[in-house]
């Protein structure tokens, strides 16, 4: 079974502009979440999605927002890039029914310059 | 203060010893407990997950959660060259929906 698959796997913006990442999770997984991993925050929740719809949301500015395709598939955007966004984005699904079991995909690096 | 706290190390060992990595938490709302390695440069990968107090083995990994004391961990035995990585540990409440992970613990294990 295939993994987690996102794309692009690295990207580089200017500040002020903005980014969409995709995600698309495992073959039957219906949930999708978002992370961003950086040296000093270290992994922190941006948002989850189930069934088109978002579930959950962590502290992050307006500037992140998400959604959910039909097909499970899922993008992340982030408007008015920040020298602070630049950090590696992971997406990770999971099966419905087993929300704590969560698969990670090999992340977007994102750089803001 | 961090919800969930994770000495970063770098934990350095011999290869065949025993590694024991460990978490605190803060939050009496979580039930469910991770753990999580990961290569550099690639994504976390799931290791074992646990529900609430008490001990789950696989193969050489053996994780323990002892929520009276807010503290979880995980052994490795027999450790290997290629257990060197950056281990995550991770919880969330009963919705599971949303893991809170600590910082993270370099671990190098030296042939």
């Amino acid at each position: 079974k295939a993994g987690v698959t996102q794309t692009p796997r690295y990207l580089i913006k200017t500040r002020g502009q903005q980014v969409t990442l995709s995600c698309s999770p495992i073959s039957g997984h219906r949930s999708v979440s978002w992370y961003q991993q950086t040296p000093g925050q270290g992994l922190q929740f941006l948002f989850e999605y189930f069934s088109e719809t978002q579930r959950n949301k962590g502290n992050f500015p307006g500037r992140f927002s998400g959604r959910q395709f039909s097909n499970s598939r899922s993008e992340m955007n982030v408007s008015t890039l920040e020298l602070g966004d630049s950090a590696l984005y992971l997406c990770a699904s999971s099966f419905p029914g087993n929300p704590y079991e969560q698969y990670f995909g090999p992340g977007t690096r994102l750089t803001v310059t | 203060q961090k919800e969930v706290e994770q000495d970063p190390g770098p934990l350095s060992v011999p290869e065949g010893a025993i590694v024991s990595l460990n978490c605190t938490y803060s939050n009496s709302a979580f039930q469910y407990f991770m753990w999580y390695r990961q290569y550099s440069r690639k994504g976390p990968e799931l290791l074992m997950y646990t529900y609430s107090s008490g001990n789950k083995e696989d193969g050489r990994f053996t994780a323990q959660v002892d929520k009276s004391s807010k503290y979880i961990s995980l052994f490795i035995r027999d450790s290997q060259p290629s257990d060197s990585a950056t281990y995550l540990c991770a919880m969330s409440d009963n919705a599971g929906n949303m893991l809170t992970f600590g910082g993270g613990t370099r671990l190098m294990v030296k042939p």
